[in-house]
């Protein structure tokens, strides 16, 4: 596609419930990379992939939190037990030569 | 996790004023990239900077690459009401594989027509 797709853009879930974010890279891109932003705030490094290779998974949270990129394309992240405070928007950004990202319209989750 | 030291956190200026802001940070980082962040949207590259020392201009945008290589500045200059938003910059150091951007923690900038 154009740009980098982001599903759902909205999702509420009761605690406890598992969530999985899908992001859609822009065609060809190399690196995918999954941010964390509070309102206000930075985006927030989680983990990022080359291909289908997870280079880097320092920011993820806790063990709830995991994503994959099984063919090197599209990407999945998944939080196991939501709690209230992974309420926030998740974006996620590709990028063809590891220097400009090109960011999603991002997830906003709420866990209620 | 780690972030860069953004300043202003926040500016309010008049249309046609320049604007200044910079970011530092206690490592080294090969590049350097300023990005804009309109409400409800992603940030959007626009300005890169890859090189020490090196000066780049986009339009009325104007980014540094500090010598030390752990800071940077962007300028904007004759403010107009488009400009408002919150300015990231974000480093990156490449250590074998990893591309990891370590953000700002942003300027949010308002600008009275």
């Amino acid at each position: 596609g154009a740009g980098v797709s982001q599903s759902p853009r909205y999702k509420v879930t009761k605690r406890g419930q598992d969530v999985a974010l899908r992001c859609d890279p822009i065609s060809g891109h190399v690196s995918l990379y999954w941010y964390r932003q509070a309102l206000g705030q930075g985006p927030e490094f989680l983990t990022y992939f080359n291909y289908e290779a997870q280079q880097d998974k320092s920011g993820l949270p806790n063990d709830r939190f995991s994503a994959e990129r099984p063919e090197g394309s599209i990407s999945t992240l998944t939080i196991q037990r939501t709690e209230q405070r992974d309420s926030a928007m998740y974006r996620c950004a590709s990028s063809l030569d590891a220097n400009e990202q090109f960011f999603g319209p991002g997830t906003r989750l709420t866990v209620l | 996790g780690q972030q860069l030291n953004q300043s202003p956190q926040s500016m309010f200026i008049q249309e046609g004023e320049d604007v200044s802001m910079n970011c530092t940070s206690s490592s080294i980082f090969n590049t350097w990239l300023w990005y804009k962040q309109d409400p409800g949207e992603g940030p959007v590259l626009l300005i890169a900077l890859y090189k020490a020392g090196e000066l780049t201009s986009n339009g009325r945008l104007t980014a540094q690459f500090g010598i030390t290589r752990k800071d940077s500045f962007l300028n904007i200059s004759a403010s107009i009401p488009s400009d408002v938003g919150i300015y990231f910059c974000a480093g990156q150091l490449y250590a074998g594989n990893n591309r990891k951007l370590i953000w700002g923690l942003g300027t949010s900038l308002a600008v009275n027509p």
